[in-house]
């Protein structure tokens, strides 16, 4: 299985912008069938899949938050990336960046997560 | 979107007790053209990312101990453990992967 592991700031102010980094090793990004997903968990709550993205380019987002999120990979540093525009106290979580096998979409492999917190 | 509803929100089980834990969508999860359910269920310790125990609603993932299952089909899920262990104490969540969308449900609350 592929290790991940998150990175970015842990502090993002409100209508700032979000973003994270997965950087994931033991696996080339750029092998077909993967899809390299965001999930986010409030403190105390449940989990809520962001979006994925497909090593073509290809991203699904969840329609609660496509206005305002952005999924990018960077093939040269086997990283992808988040970005979550306009953040509010809401969007406080941890953020989790995870992978599924080729031959289906549960997630077999998740990074440690990482806490963001929205806060001026 | 498909919602996931568990029940119950939580329970405690004595050791080596059966733990029994359920969940709903809110459509059907089996695809007819494999007859597969789109189900995965998770287990989630304190401060750790959640584990994958079971997908196709039934299928342990490798190195889960064959006490937890895994059965159900359609909208009616079911995660049991079989003989409670003290590492079991966690929260257990079920995932639909039929649609995009992915949603997971609540959660259920495992103490002994």
């Amino acid at each position: 299985q592929v290790q991940l592991q998150e990175s970015g700031p842990g502090l993002v102010k409100p209508s700032q912008t979000l973003s994270l980094t997965c950087t994931v090793s033991g696996d080339s990004i750029s092998s077909n069938n993967y899809y390299w997903s965001w999930i986010r968990q409030p403190a105390g709550k449940g989990l809520e899949w962001i979006g994925r993205i497909h090593n073509s380019g290809t991203t699904n987002y969840n329609p609660s938050l496509q206005s305002r999120v952005t999924l990018s990979l960077d093939t040269s540093k086997n990283q992808f990336s988040l970005k979550l525009n306009s953040v509010t106290a809401a969007d406080t979580a941890v953020y989790y960046c995870a992978t599924n096998p080729p031959n289906g979409n549960w997630f077999d492999s998740w990074g440690q997560g990482t806490l963001v917190t929205v806060s001026s | 979107d498909i919602v996931m509803t568990q029940s119950p929100d939580s329970l405690a089980v004595s050791l080596g007790e059966r733990a029994t834990i359920n969940c709903k969508s809110s459509q059907s999860l089996l695809y007819s053209s494999n007859n597969k359910n789109y189900l995965a269920w998770y287990q989630q310790k304190p401060g750790q990312p959640p584990k994958l125990l079971i997908y196709w609603a039934s299928t342990r993932e490798s190195g889960v101990p064959d006490r937890f299952s895994g059965s159900g089909s359609g909208t009616d899920f079911t995660l049991t453990i079989s003989s409670l262990q003290a590492e079991d104490v966690a929260v257990y969540y079920c995932q639909q992967y039929y649609t995009t969308p992915f949603t997971f449900g609540p959660g259920t609350k495992v103490d002994i």
